[in-house]
């Protein structure tokens, strides 16, 4: 099956302090690639959708100059966490997705819990 | 507005069966697929659903009914590993998926 991998798989950080997590499609080009965020005992929360080349989606609520995505190619994105705060503590969890259209299983990568200090 | 129900939590028996339900309104409807998420790591898929009917996959099951905006997810010959969140999510005219806040599954011996 298709592979995804993040890293790093937890980081502890200073507030104010920028953050950047990576998600790579191993095995598969990805054309488009989607980061969550994961409270405890919720459920997961689409951040942005992002496709290969082009500027991310944000969803609503979510802003863009705090969370910056990069999908600099069909294998990689990456979301960085700037001026991270306490608050910003989560689990964030990117997946990938082989095509869009009907059938469009999306590819988990492990997770990355970041703790802001 | 968009909306997936599912039940909060759920406990079952080593070795039974136990029935997982969701239902949904959404704006259009491209599929349906229920992830198992253990707790602290990330979701794996379990089942697609687009068409009405049941389709089985050894121990688990999925269900579709698209005229009542309903799904199960059946699991048979429980097991203390099926332990875990089992998250309903549709996707959208938008092919947009749409999460359920996820059902946790508590398996007693």
């Amino acid at each position: 099956g298709a592979v995804v991998s993040q890293h790093p798989s937890w980081v502890i950080c200073k507030s104010g302090t920028s953050v950047k997590i990576e998600c790579r499609s191993l095995d598969f080009q990805a054309t488009t690639m989607f980061w969550y965020r994961q409270f405890p005992k919720q459920s997961l929360m689409l951040m942005a959708t992002s496709n290969e080349g082009s500027k991310a989606t944000y969803e609503q609520g979510v802003e863009k100059d705090k969370f910056l995505i990069n999908h600099a190619s069909l294998t990689l994105s990456t979301l960085t966490v700037t001026s991270a705060h306490p608050e910003d503590s989560s689990f964030y969890i990117c997946s990938a997705s082989l095509a869009s259209g009907d059938y469009n299983e999306q590819f988990f990568g492990p997770g990355t819990r970041l703790t802001v200090l | 507005g968009q909306n997936i129900d599912q039940p909060t939590e759920m406990t079952a028996t080593e070795g039974a069966i136990v029935q997982i339900n969701c239902t949904y309104q959404t704006s259009g409807f491209n599929g349906l697929f229920w992830y198992q998420q253990h707790a602290g790591e990330a979701p794996t898929f379990l089942s697609y659903n687009v068409l009405d009917g049941l389709e089985e996959k050894g121990r688990f099951s999925s269900f579709l009914s698209r005229s009542k905006g309903y799904s199960y997810l059946l699991l048979k010959e429980l097991q203390m590993k099926d332990s875990a969140s089992y998250l309903c999510a549709v996707k959208d005219s938008n092919y947009q998926l749409i999460w359920g806040a996820g059902t946790k599954l508590i398996i007693k011996p």
